[in-house]
Protein backbone atom coordinates (compact mmCIF):
# COMPACT_ATOMS: atom_id res chain seq x y z
CA UNK A 1 0.00 0.00 0.00
CA UNK A 2 0.21 3.57 -0.30
CA UNK A 3 2.92 5.28 2.85
CA UNK A 4 2.99 8.98 4.22
CA UNK A 5 5.07 9.56 6.52
CA UNK A 6 4.91 13.18 9.07
CA UNK A 7 7.84 14.70 10.16
CA UNK A 8 7.44 15.52 13.53
CA UNK A 9 4.67 13.42 15.23
CA UNK A 10 4.80 15.67 17.46
CA UNK A 11 6.37 19.34 18.45
CA UNK A 12 6.02 21.86 21.52
CA UNK A 13 7.21 25.28 21.25
CA UNK A 14 6.86 28.63 22.76
CA UNK A 15 4.48 31.04 22.04
CA UNK A 16 5.75 33.60 18.65
CA UNK A 17 8.38 30.97 17.22
CA UNK A 18 7.63 28.79 14.11
CA UNK A 19 7.46 25.07 13.52
CA UNK A 20 7.73 22.85 10.19
CA UNK A 21 5.85 19.46 9.57
CA UNK A 22 7.00 17.69 6.70
CA UNK A 23 4.69 15.69 4.55
CA UNK A 24 6.00 13.02 2.57
CA UNK A 25 5.18 10.18 -0.09
CA UNK A 26 7.20 7.92 0.72
CA UNK A 27 7.04 4.91 -2.33
CA UNK A 28 4.53 7.21 -4.90
CA UNK A 29 4.35 10.38 -6.51
CA UNK A 30 1.89 12.90 -5.18
CA UNK A 31 1.38 16.29 -6.97
CA UNK A 32 -1.16 16.85 -4.84
CA UNK A 33 -1.68 17.02 -1.13
CA UNK A 34 -4.30 18.41 1.31
CA UNK A 35 -3.21 19.47 5.20
CA UNK A 36 -6.05 18.96 7.79
CA UNK A 37 -6.74 20.11 10.94
CA UNK A 38 -8.39 18.45 13.87
CA UNK A 39 -9.24 19.97 17.44
CA UNK A 40 -9.94 17.64 20.28
CA UNK A 41 -13.57 15.48 19.36
CA UNK A 42 -13.77 17.54 16.45
CA UNK A 43 -13.50 16.91 12.84
CA UNK A 44 -11.04 16.85 10.13
CA UNK A 45 -10.65 20.12 8.63
CA UNK A 46 -9.53 20.83 5.11
CA UNK A 47 -6.52 24.10 5.54
CA UNK A 48 -5.40 23.81 2.13
CA UNK A 49 -4.44 21.61 -0.80
CA UNK A 50 -0.14 21.82 -1.89
CA UNK A 51 0.21 21.80 -5.41
CA UNK A 52 3.77 20.94 -6.73
CA UNK A 53 5.38 23.73 -8.42
CA UNK A 54 2.61 26.21 -7.33
CA UNK A 55 1.09 28.18 -4.82
CA UNK A 56 -1.03 26.63 -2.33
CA UNK A 57 -4.89 27.28 -2.42
CA UNK A 58 -6.03 27.72 1.14
CA UNK A 59 -9.88 27.31 2.59
CA UNK A 60 -11.43 30.40 3.78
CA UNK A 61 -10.43 31.50 6.77
CA UNK A 62 -6.96 29.92 7.03
CA UNK A 63 -4.70 32.38 7.18
CA UNK A 64 -2.35 31.78 4.04
CA UNK A 65 0.60 34.51 5.85
CA UNK A 66 0.60 32.37 8.81
CA UNK A 67 0.51 29.01 7.62
CA UNK A 68 2.86 28.68 4.71
CA UNK A 69 2.63 25.90 2.43
CA UNK A 70 5.65 24.68 0.39
CA UNK A 71 5.46 21.68 -2.44
CA UNK A 72 8.86 22.02 -3.86
CA UNK A 73 8.83 17.89 -5.07
CA UNK A 74 6.44 15.11 -6.04
CA UNK A 75 6.59 13.54 -2.85
CA UNK A 76 7.11 16.71 0.06
CA UNK A 77 5.22 19.16 1.16
CA UNK A 78 5.84 21.00 4.52
CA UNK A 79 3.75 23.45 6.36
CA UNK A 80 4.85 26.03 8.63
CA UNK A 81 2.97 27.16 11.63
CA UNK A 82 5.17 30.80 11.93
CA UNK A 83 4.48 33.12 14.99
CA UNK A 84 2.29 30.30 16.41
CA UNK A 85 0.01 30.94 19.50
CA UNK A 86 -1.74 28.92 21.83
CA UNK A 87 -4.88 28.27 19.66
CA UNK A 88 -2.59 26.84 17.28
CA UNK A 89 -2.06 24.02 19.47
CA UNK A 90 -3.70 20.99 17.32
CA UNK A 91 -3.60 17.61 15.05
CA UNK A 92 -2.23 18.50 11.63
CA UNK A 93 -2.62 15.57 9.35
CA UNK A 94 -1.69 15.51 5.66
CA UNK A 95 -3.00 13.23 3.04
CA UNK A 96 -2.52 12.34 -0.72
CA UNK A 97 -3.97 10.66 -3.81
CA UNK A 98 -1.91 8.47 -5.76
CA UNK A 99 -0.52 10.75 -8.73
CA UNK A 100 -1.89 9.10 -12.09
CA UNK A 101 -3.48 6.41 -10.83
CA UNK A 102 -7.28 5.49 -10.85
CA UNK A 103 -7.82 5.02 -7.45
CA UNK A 104 -9.92 7.59 -5.44
CA UNK A 105 -8.20 6.77 -2.41
CA UNK A 106 -6.11 9.38 -0.19
CA UNK A 107 -3.65 7.83 1.95
CA UNK A 108 -3.15 10.11 5.30
CA UNK A 109 -0.18 10.54 7.05
CA UNK A 110 0.14 9.50 10.88
CA UNK A 111 -0.10 13.40 11.78
CA UNK A 112 1.55 16.30 13.92
CA UNK A 113 0.41 16.72 17.53
CA UNK A 114 1.32 20.56 17.85
CA UNK A 115 1.35 22.07 21.21
CA UNK A 116 2.15 25.92 21.89
CA UNK A 117 2.49 27.12 25.13
CA UNK B 1 -18.52 23.89 -1.52
CA UNK B 2 -19.63 20.66 -0.51
CA UNK B 3 -21.14 20.10 3.08
CA UNK B 4 -21.38 16.45 4.94
CA UNK B 5 -24.14 16.00 7.55
CA UNK B 6 -23.31 12.96 9.63
CA UNK B 7 -25.78 11.27 12.04
CA UNK B 8 -26.01 10.38 15.06
CA UNK B 9 -22.81 12.15 17.19
CA UNK B 10 -22.86 9.49 19.03
CA UNK B 11 -24.20 5.86 19.44
CA UNK B 12 -24.14 2.79 21.72
CA UNK B 13 -24.51 -0.51 20.91
CA UNK B 14 -24.33 -4.02 22.62
CA UNK B 15 -22.04 -6.71 21.55
CA UNK B 16 -24.03 -8.16 18.46
CA UNK B 17 -26.12 -5.65 17.60
CA UNK B 18 -25.62 -3.55 14.24
CA UNK B 19 -25.08 -0.42 14.12
CA UNK B 20 -26.04 1.96 11.68
CA UNK B 21 -24.45 5.52 10.98
CA UNK B 22 -25.66 7.92 8.20
CA UNK B 23 -24.44 10.42 6.37
CA UNK B 24 -26.36 13.39 3.62
CA UNK B 25 -23.77 15.11 1.32
CA UNK B 26 -24.84 18.06 -0.93
CA UNK B 27 -22.41 18.42 -3.86
CA UNK B 28 -24.13 16.65 -6.64
CA UNK B 29 -20.42 15.91 -8.42
CA UNK B 30 -19.12 14.16 -5.30
CA UNK B 31 -18.42 10.75 -6.84
CA UNK B 32 -16.50 9.08 -3.71
CA UNK B 33 -17.26 8.18 -0.36
CA UNK B 34 -15.11 6.67 2.13
CA UNK B 35 -15.81 5.81 5.73
CA UNK B 36 -12.71 5.99 8.23
CA UNK B 37 -12.01 4.61 11.56
CA UNK B 38 -10.15 6.94 13.95
CA UNK B 39 -8.77 5.89 17.14
CA UNK B 40 -7.38 8.95 19.65
CA UNK B 41 -4.15 10.23 18.44
CA UNK B 42 -4.19 8.18 15.00
CA UNK B 43 -4.46 8.65 11.67
CA UNK B 44 -7.99 8.08 9.90
CA UNK B 45 -7.92 4.41 9.18
CA UNK B 46 -10.32 3.80 5.77
CA UNK B 47 -12.58 0.94 6.38
CA UNK B 48 -14.41 0.87 3.38
CA UNK B 49 -15.54 3.28 0.41
CA UNK B 50 -18.19 3.51 -2.76
CA UNK B 51 -17.64 4.90 -5.79
CA UNK B 52 -20.80 7.00 -7.12
CA UNK B 53 -21.59 4.41 -10.09
CA UNK B 54 -22.20 1.47 -7.05
CA UNK B 55 -24.89 1.26 -5.08
CA UNK B 56 -24.06 -1.16 -2.40
CA UNK B 57 -20.93 -2.24 -1.27
CA UNK B 58 -20.26 -4.67 1.32
CA UNK B 59 -16.91 -6.65 3.70
CA UNK B 60 -17.51 -9.30 5.65
CA UNK B 61 -19.68 -7.33 8.42
CA UNK B 62 -19.17 -3.78 7.00
CA UNK B 63 -21.56 -2.73 4.44
CA UNK B 64 -21.98 1.07 3.09
CA UNK B 65 -24.72 1.89 0.61
CA UNK B 66 -25.64 5.08 -1.18
CA UNK B 67 -28.59 6.64 -2.83
CA UNK B 68 -26.97 9.21 -4.63
CA UNK B 69 -30.70 10.57 -5.99
CA UNK B 70 -31.13 11.14 -2.13
CA UNK B 71 -27.25 11.74 -1.66
CA UNK B 72 -27.08 9.94 1.20
CA UNK B 73 -25.19 7.52 1.61
CA UNK B 74 -24.67 4.72 4.83
CA UNK B 75 -22.43 2.25 7.26
CA UNK B 76 -24.02 -0.84 8.21
CA UNK B 77 -21.35 -3.05 11.09
CA UNK B 78 -23.29 -5.84 12.07
CA UNK B 79 -22.29 -8.27 14.80
CA UNK B 80 -20.33 -5.83 16.46
CA UNK B 81 -17.70 -6.31 18.64
CA UNK B 82 -15.98 -4.39 21.87
CA UNK B 83 -12.93 -3.56 19.27
CA UNK B 84 -15.71 -1.60 17.12
CA UNK B 85 -15.42 1.03 19.50
CA UNK B 86 -14.04 4.12 18.09
CA UNK B 87 -15.34 7.53 16.53
CA UNK B 88 -16.32 6.70 12.49
CA UNK B 89 -16.31 9.68 10.24
CA UNK B 90 -17.74 9.62 6.67
CA UNK B 91 -16.64 11.74 3.65
CA UNK B 92 -17.58 12.56 0.49
CA UNK B 93 -15.64 14.24 -2.42
CA UNK B 94 -14.57 14.36 -6.16
CA UNK B 95 -11.63 11.97 -7.13
CA UNK B 96 -8.45 13.69 -6.94
CA UNK B 97 -9.82 16.38 -4.75
CA UNK B 98 -9.80 17.27 -0.61
CA UNK B 99 -12.12 15.25 1.08
CA UNK B 100 -14.81 16.76 3.12
CA UNK B 101 -15.89 15.00 6.60
CA UNK B 102 -19.26 14.52 8.11
CA UNK B 103 -18.71 15.70 12.01
CA UNK B 104 -18.38 11.99 13.38
CA UNK B 105 -19.51 9.20 15.30
CA UNK B 106 -18.61 8.02 18.61
CA UNK B 107 -19.90 4.65 18.55
CA UNK B 108 -19.14 2.47 21.82
CA UNK B 109 -20.58 -0.80 21.83
CA UNK B 110 -20.55 -3.03 25.42
CA UNK B 111 -19.97 -6.13 26.36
Amino acid sequence: GAVVSQHPSWVICKSGTSVKIECRSLDFQATTMFWYRQFPKQSLMLMATSNEGSKATYEQGVEKDKFLINHASLTLSTLTVTSAHPEDSSFYICSAPRTGWSSYEQYFGPGTRLTVT
Amino acid sequence: GENVEQHPSTLSVQEGDSAVIKCTYSDSASNYFPWYKQELGKRPQLIIDIRSNVGEKKDQRIAVTLNKTAKHFSLHITETQPEDSAVYFCAASRSGYALNFGKGTSLLVTP
